[in-house]
């Protein structure tokens, strides 16, 4: 069985930096073809894809946030870290990670529960 | 790139049968790697749909997916309670990315 947790600071001051870890069990992320993605929620609002890391270290990355994301993982570790720079209340959202199986198979399943990050001051 | 677009909300009768769009370009809805996902209030999303009209197994075989040009559909017959919730459509892109659509919010008079 699959299952994913994403754990991080609820409050993040504007400006700072936030980071996510995305703690995974059930495969590894250096089994060819999978990959982890981070995907948001504002509340109230639509996902939106933020970005994916394979196993083989390749990373893609949604185009207008590409500069403020970072995408690492730690196969020993089975978790996968995603770090967004300069945050602003915009980015106020639930995060989730969800696991993508293999070549070709471009859908999330399963996601994580997901964890709420508030930006304010 | 630009969300899909689905229509926000779509109603129907318990039994009915309603029919979800979800519309986008020839480089993602175009590109034939459509997914549907059912979310719940306060829960994280649910695959229902992959590759246009596959069904995971297990699922019911009430939701059934179709695309024609840029436009891709979810049908969910017999409608029921539980149906109530948010749909968000997904497609691969020809950039190697991925999108995700407005949602639509389906209610179950």
């Amino acid at each position: 069985q699959i299952t994913l947790r994403e754990t991080g600071p609820t409050l993040v001051r504007p400006t700072q930096t936030l980071t996510l870890t995305c703690a995974f069990s059930g495969f590894a992320v250096s089994t060819t073809g999978v990959g982890v993605a981070w995907i948001r929620q504002p509340p109230g609002k639509a996902l939106e894809w933020l970005a994916l890391i394979y196993w083989n270290d390749d990373k893609r990355f949604n185009p207008s946030l590409k500069s403020r994301l970072t995408l690492t993982k730690d196969t020993s570790k089975n978790q996968v870290v995603l770090i967004m720079t300069n945050v602003d209340p915009v980015d106020t959202a639930t995060y989730y990670c969800a696991h993508r199986l293999d070549w070709g198979q471009n859908w999330f399943d399963p996601w994580g529960q997901g964890t709420l990050v508030t930006v304010s001051s | 790139q630009s969300a899909l677009i689905q229509p926000a909300s779509v109603s129907g009768s318990p039994g009915q049968s309603i029919t979800l769009s979800c519309t986008g370009t020839s480089s993602d809805i175009g590109y034939n790697y459509v997914s549907w996902y059912q979310q719940h209030p306060g829960k994280a999303p649910k695959l229902i749909i992959y590759d246009v009209n596959k069904r995971p197994s297990g699922l019911s075989n009430r939701f059934s997916g179709s695309k024609s040009g840029n436009t891709a559909s979810l049908t969910i017959s017999g409608l029921q309670a539980e149906d109530e919730a948010d749909y968000y459509c997904s497609s691969y892109t020809t950039s190697s990315t991925y999108v995700f659509g407005t949602g639509t919010r389906v209610t179950v008079l």
